[in-house]
């Protein structure tokens, strides 16, 4: 079966420091990768999607970009942290194949900057 | 599209009584549209799906419902329980290729009262 993992779960993180998120993905080949970002008490806007490795779409400017070194890994990163990049950020994977079908999450980090 | 600025409705209903929350989607092409459930701290779980060529789908104590003309979504919870308070997401596919975009609503927060 197949399984995503987000690591860290908290994270306390001062202004102008530098950030990496990590999103793993076991159990499946080549999957779509996302990264959402959730302010609290609102809904998820989606930052990246990625459909291969090295493959990185930008959804909105801001001050953060991904990455996708290896096929089941994607990585969220800053080099200077805002105020305003705190809120919960959530990666997904979905299947390639199967267009329509339901995106599956991990468990999100959350990221406060101070 | 996306209302991630706005702060989530509410709604709060008894406990035993039927739920409805609702959504307006705003992309006409999107042909497959989802519902997921998150609970505080957690990333978002499925609930129940519907392809466009549908315009109702049922699942245990859930119901989906599809109006295409006006493009609007509603989820049914069935004697809602406590366990069901929780913030709830339409989603739809955005996108005619593997490089599909899963788009969310703005949510609305369940709360069920005992």
């Amino acid at each position: 079966s197949q399984t995503i993992h987000q690591w860290p779960a908290t994270l306390v993180q001062p202004v102008g420091s530098p950030l990496s998120l990590e999103c793993t993905v076991e159990g499946t080949s080549n999957p779509n990768l996302y990264w959402y970002r959730q302010a609290a008490g609102r809904g998820l806007q989606l930052l990246f999607y990625s459909v291969g490795i090295g493959q990185i779409s930008s959804e909105v400017p801001q001050n953060l970009s991904a990455s996708r070194p290896q096929d089941r890994q994607f990585i969220l990163s800053s080099k200077k942290l805002l105020l305003s990049d705190s809120g919960f950020y959530l990666c997904a994977w979905k299947s390639p194949i199967a267009r329509n079908t339901e995106a599956f999450f991990g468990q999100g980090t959350r990221l406060t900057v101070v | 599209g996306e209302s991630v600025g706005l702060h989530l409705p509410t709604l709060s209903v008894q406990e035993g009584d039927n739920s409805i929350i609702n959504c307006a989607y705003s992309n006409s092409a999107s042909d497959y549209f989802i519902w997921y459930k998150q609970e505080s701290g957690k990333g978002p779980q499925f609930i129940i799906d519907i392809r466009s060529n549908m315009d109702k789908r049922q699942g245990q104590r859930v119901t989906v419902l599809l109006n295409k003309t006006v493009k609007h979504l509603s989820l049914q919870i069935a004697a809602t329980q406590p366990g069901d308070s929780a913030v709830y997401f339409c989603a739809e596919n955005s996108g005619k290729t593997s490089y599909d975009k899963v788009i969310f609503g703005p949510g609305t927060s369940l709360s069920v009262i005992p």
